[in-house]
């Protein structure tokens, strides 16, 4: 049982490149969600999903887009990142109560 | 959504109770207090949540006031791996997707 695995660990882009961020849980949660993190604040939602399907816009949800085909899995895509991007990405999923979290991406635009 | 006061940061010497406050004096009858922790780089942590009755499980222990305007977080007995960030959070029972960060308190549990 690996729990919310994210994919990948670290990145660095150009500003204008685009790439997708990979959430995998084994835990079989409807609910899923995108974080952001920058430096000495909390946690801030980016997008989620209440099911396969299904996606819903959180509190920062521009220059973002997320798919969820599959129950197990939620992507989140930058199509042109900007330095304002540079973040910590979490990824998190649920089933009634608690929010179990990924280890995190760190990414940098530059 | 109820909006939550925490200390920007706490001290604790290792072994002893951290006893880590919550000021939600907004809180709407339907609204749960969460606790979450957040370890230097890693994704956050949920610790225990509860309604209006005091809460234990095996990582700590939650006590809110009768009028249920704040809330307590108790570790009992702190360890360096303690040391965190710990995130109090209100929102209503079933609504998972609206949890909300604040900037937390800095818990450092010292030798």
């Amino acid at each position: 049982n690996a729990g919310v695995t994210q994919t990948p660990k670290f990145r660095v882009l150009k500003t204008g490149q685009s790439m997708t961020l990979l959430c995998a849980q084994d835990m079989n949660h409807e609910y899923m969600y995108w974080y952001r993190q920058d430096p000495g604040m909390g946690l801030r939602l980016i997008h989620y999903s209440v099911g396969e399907g299904t996606t819903a816009k959180g509190e920062v949800p521009d220059g973002y887009n997320v798919s969820r085909l599959k129950k197990q899995n939620f992507l989140l895509g930058l199509e042109s990142a900007a330095p304002s991007q540079t973040s910590v990405y979490f990824c998190a999923s649920s089933y009634i109560w608690e929010q179990y979290f990924g280890p995190g991406t760190r990414l940098t635009v530059t | 959504d109820a909006k939550t006061t925490q200390p920007p940061s706490m001290d604790c010497a290792e072994g002893r109770a951290a006893n880590l406050p919550c000021n939600h004096s907004t809180i709407s009858g339907n609204e749960y207090v969460y606790w979450y922790r957040q370890i230097h780089s890693q994704g956050p942590q949920y610790i225990i949540h509860g309604l209006k009755n005091n809460e234990t499980n095996e990582m700590a222990s939650l006590i809110i006031t009768e009028d249920r305007k704040s809330s307590t977080l108790i570790l009992p007995h702190a360890t360096l791996r303690d040391t965190a960030v710990y995130y109090c959070i209100v929102m209503p029972g079933g609504s998972n997707y609206k949890l909300t960060f604040g900037k937390g308190t800095l818990l450092t549990v010292n030798p």
